[in-house]
């Protein structure tokens, strides 16, 4: 099983539209989650971090439950440029691992 | 402040050469991170230095890649006798170990021809 997995996709989806992307990490010890996102041929940049009480950043809420490994990250009102591939980092001391990404695609 | 520095921003080269990829972590950031993305595919690890300790070398898919880290600051990715499958965006990443999030260069684009 690999540490990080994520919802393979690619999500196309209409403007305006609510889209969920989940993450399931398989190491107990994880202490830090975030959520990335990387434009084509951009670097990854930090989308939000996650926390144990949930967390909300405008039109991006992300949740974590421990007890079941998982992680999720919901944009809501989604717009032409969160066309991006979302991805699940989790950390567990100076180790980060990557999820392989989920592409999402917003419609006009 | 300024980010993640990386040079070249492109590296193209013919298969059996050795390279040399440089990177530029934030001012005062501690530990600083080499990644590797195919292209379509995912972050793969590579190596980690942390201050004074021994990086962690663990993703470094063959003797043929090293990297050193010089002063805590700057660091050098070195691949030899490169091969094509090789070719890929080298990212680097730094931290501070108090604000665990990792900010990554633009990274280096190399072809292996």
């Amino acid at each position: 099983r690999k540490e990080v997995e994520q919802d393979p996709g690619p999500f196309n989806v209409p403007e305006g539209a609510t889209v969920a992307f989940n993450c399931t990490y398989s190491n107990s010890a994880s202490q830090s989650f975030f959520w990335y996102r990387q434009d084509c041929r951009k670097e990854p940049k930090l989308l939000m971090s996650v926390y144990s009480s949930g967390n909300e950043d405008g039109r991006f809420t992300a949740q974590l439950n421990r007890a079941s490994q998982y992680i999720s990250l919901l944009i809501r009102d989604s717009k032409l440029s969160d066309s991006a591939t979302y991805l699940c980092v989790v950390n567990y001391g100076q180790n980060f691992v990557f999820g392989p990404g989920t592409r999402l695609s917003v419609l006009p | 402040g300024a980010g993640v520095s990386q040079s070249p921003s492109n590296k193209v080269t013919e298969k059996g050469k050795d390279v040399e990829l440089r990177c530029d972590p934030i001012s005062g950031h501690t530990a600083l991170y080499w990644y590797r993305q195919s292209l379509g595919q995912g972050l793969e690890f590579l190596i980690y230095f942390q201050g004074n300790s021994a990086p962690d070398k663990s993703g470094l898919p063959s003797d043929r890649f090293s990297a050193e880290r010089t002063g805590g600051s700057v660091s050098t990715l070195t691949i030899q006798r490169t091969q094509q499958e090789d070719s890929a965006v080298y990212l680097c990443a730094s931290s501070s170990i108090l604000l665990e999030t990792q900010y990554f260069g633009p990274g280096t684009r190399l072809l292996v021809l």
